[in-house]
């Protein structure tokens, strides 16, 4: 089944202790991003990687770190977390094409204490 | 730059009553416009794309490109459709920006 899976789906920590959150599609797209969702903000993207060590800033990177080692896997990684990254974080990919559907992940819900 | 505005943070309806969802965007190229939507526990899923001019589950989305609008439309709402529906923006370099969303309510 094609799709995007998030790890884990919740997640609980404390203030300054680094994290993973990884996030997988078995589509062979080219485009990842992360996105984190606000009450009455929307999604708004952290980072985007366009393809294997392609990676830049999205409109609220500060924070957060991505790599893209691999076209398949695109972690995204808070070095020392704080309680305003509290969110709902979601993954998503599409090919690089027109008109593309970008697919998503179930979400990871993040709690920093 | 980019953006996309949803004038709506909530919206309830009655069954079988109409629905429509704003959608304003701005960008000044050629833009391609999305619906996505978000049931209850749900991950996001595509609802619409302005390029198909296709009706899915009863809505309609129609490209204003005068009034840089992309308001979602259904002439009979059913409770399946309480949802959060984001308007979605790419652009030239594929970046996908969301509005605010806008919560569906309907009541029976």
């Amino acid at each position: 089944e094609a799709q995007v899976t998030q790890n884990p789906r919740y997640l609980i920590t404390v203030t300054g202790k680094k994290l993973t959150v990884t996030c997988s599609q078995n589509m062979n797209h080219e485009y990842m991003s992360w996105y984190r969702q606000d009450p009455g903000l929307g999604l708004r993207q952290i980072y985007y990687s366009m393809n294997v060590e392609v990676t830049d800033k999205g409109d609220v990177p500060e924070g957060y770190k991505v790599s893209r080692k691999e076209k398949r896997n695109f972690p995204l990684i808070l070095e020392s977390p704080s309680p305003n990254q509290t969110s709902l974080y979601f993954c998503a990919s599409s090919l690089l094409r027109e008109n593309t559907e970008a697919f998503f992940g179930q979400g990871t819900r993040l709690t920093v204490v | 730059a980019q953006r996309v505005t949803q004038p709506e943070k909530l919206l309830s309806v009655f069954k079988g009553a109409p629905v429509e969802l704003k959608c304003n965007y701005s960008y000044s190229g050629s833009p391609e416009l999305f619906w996505y939507v978000q049931y209850s526990r749900q991950r996001l899923q595509l609802l619409l794309r302005h390029i198909s001019r296709e009706s899915i589950k009863g809505f309609t989305a129609d490209l204003n490109k005068g009034e840089t609008s992309f308001h979602l439309k259904k002439p009979f709402a059913q409770e399946e459709d309480s949802a959060m529906y984001y308007c979605a923006l790419r652009g030239d370099d594929y970046k996908l920006s969301f509005g605010a969303g806008t919560t569906v309510t309907v009541r029976a």
